[in-house]
């Protein structure tokens, strides 16, 4: 592994389904990240950890949850999939400086 | 709350010529960070530029630079000589240095084209 990856690369989902987006990282960064793009608005932030065991809400968290059991992992979970919630995922991480780095994202359809 | 304002949806250059993306945003801080990031159709995030606010020097990499105006709260990105690969879309990115730090907030994205 090397930098960022993220799993699955693309997911088609039907309504009321649970799912787990993967993200793992080899940088030993302490700080990781959640997006989501959305045309025409940009990339919104889900949720983020500064460390290992603690997480915090951004601005789009509602329908979202993530952990954070170690510093490489930080799974974003859909507890019962919208529509809404489609859309391309970033996960992105960064040493504490201001310089973050961002994996190859995953795109989920939610029908 | 800050945000990030991209006003051009698209933009197209010739190959060679020199193009210039506008963004701006609204902030009270004053300690605070800018970014240009690109997006290629790979999807892949890529960091072209970072501004500190702080410094009064305007950030180049290369053939891409920035116009930052703080009073105004902009902050442009030049690409001269433009290339082929520079097609991509481009994101405006803002980061407070403070209790948000670490948190992005970005612009709405302007696509751009290069023509042979």
């Amino acid at each position: 592994i090397a930098g960022i990856t993220q799993a699955p690369t693309s997911q088609i989902l039907a309504a009321g389904r649970r799912m787990t987006l993967r993200c793992t990282q080899d940088m030993r960064h302490n700080a990781m990240y959640w997006y989501r793009q959305d045309l025409g608005l940009g990339l919104r932030l889900i949720h983020y950890s500064n460390t290992a065991g603690t997480t915090g809400k951004g601005e789009v968290p509602d329908g979202y949850s993530v952990s954070r059991a170690n510093t490489d992992d930080f799974p974003l979970t859909l507890a019962s999939a919208v529509p809404s919630q489609t859309s391309v995922y970033f996960c992105a991480s960064s040493t504490g400086t201001s310089i973050q780095f961002f994996g190859p994202g995953t795109r989920l359809t939610v029908l | 709350a800050q945000t990030v304002t991209q006003s051009q949806p698209e933009m197209s250059v010739q190959e060679a010529e020199t193009v210039t993306l506008s963004c701006t945003y609204d902030t009270s801080e004053n300690n605070y960070y800018l970014f240009w990031y690109k997006q290629p159709p790979s999807r892949q995030m890529i960091l072209v530029i970072r501004q500190e606010a702080y410094k009064q020097q305007n950030a180049t990499e290369n053939r891409f630079s920035v116009n930052f105006q703080k009073a105004a709260k902009s902050f442009s990105l030049k690409i001269s000589d433009s290339q082929l690969g520079d097609t991509a879309m481009y994101f405006c990115a803002f980061m407070s240095g403070g209790t948000s730090y670490g948190k992005l907030t970005f612009g709405q994205g302007t696509i751009l084209t290069v023509h042979p």
